[in-house]
């Protein structure tokens, strides 16, 4: 059974640049989440997709855009790049369940992207 | 929003020594609690989860943790840790609310030494 891949592994952009960054959902796996890691810090929501629609946003602004395919891999958009979007950004996969408890999701191994 | 707060930044520890790492949330009915790990340039691995049932819970590289609701505590522990467990540790809080999206604490760093 294959897991959770991203891809790039390492990104190096300037700032006002724009980004994909793409993640392979574990087989059997409908819903992808997407988290930024600042050095340092823990991993930040930034959004969910299921069925290929936007299911939950965090704290992040509309230059943080998704899209999920119907074979549910995923990417990640980022326009107008800052600085502060240098972090390391994960992908997790996770079963749909029922939604009475959490689904527990699955990290891919991050890309790590730089501004500069 | 739930929230974690991760009392330790920095954790030293001898080899065979036993550890607990502490994790405090914030209160709320039905949080669902857990705890990764991050070996250095690696994703979060999950080591465990309370969803609901026992308060102990068992997991992964020998590492438990005790769900504590009125102390709102989640202290992971290991009775005997190993040079391997050298890594960033991570509690994590989710609720039906935020569509049971994970939000971290800050981590834990576990340096253990010969």
């Amino acid at each position: 059974e294959t897991g959770v891949t991203q891809s790039p592994t390492h990104l190096i952009k300037t700032r006002g640049q724009q980004v994909t960054l793409r993640c392979s959902s574990q087989s059997g796996h409908n819903t992808v989440s997407w988290y930024q890691q600042a050095l340092g810090q823990g991993p930040q929501f930034i959004f969910q997709y299921y069925r290929e629609e936007e299911n939950g946003r965090g704290n992040f602004p509309p230059r943080f855009s998704g899209l999920q395919f119907p074979n549910y891999s995923s990417e990640l958009n980022v326009n107008a790049l800052e600085l502060d979007d240098s972090a390391l950004y994960l992908c997790a996969s996770s079963p749909r369940g029922d939604r009475a408890l959490p689904d527990t999701q699955y990290f891919g191994p991050g890309t790590r992207l730089t501004v500069l | 929003a739930q929230s974690v707060t991760q009392l330790d930044s920095q954790v030293p520890v001898f080899e065979e020594a036993p550890v607990e790492l502490r994790c405090n949330y914030s209160s709320s009915v039905s949080v669902y609690l857990f705890w990764y790990v991050q070996y250095p340039n690696q994703g979060l691995q999950l080591l465990l989860k309370y969803l609901s049932g026992s308060t102990l819970v068992k997991g992964i590289n020998g590492f438990e943790a005790e769900f504590n609701k009125s102390q709102t505590s989640f202290h992971l522990r290991k009775p005997s840790v190993h040079i391997s467990d050298t890594a960033e540790y991570f509690c994590a809080v989710s609720d039906r609310g935020s569509g049971y999206a994970l939000n971290f604490g800050k981590g834990t760093s576990l340096l253990v030494t010969p």
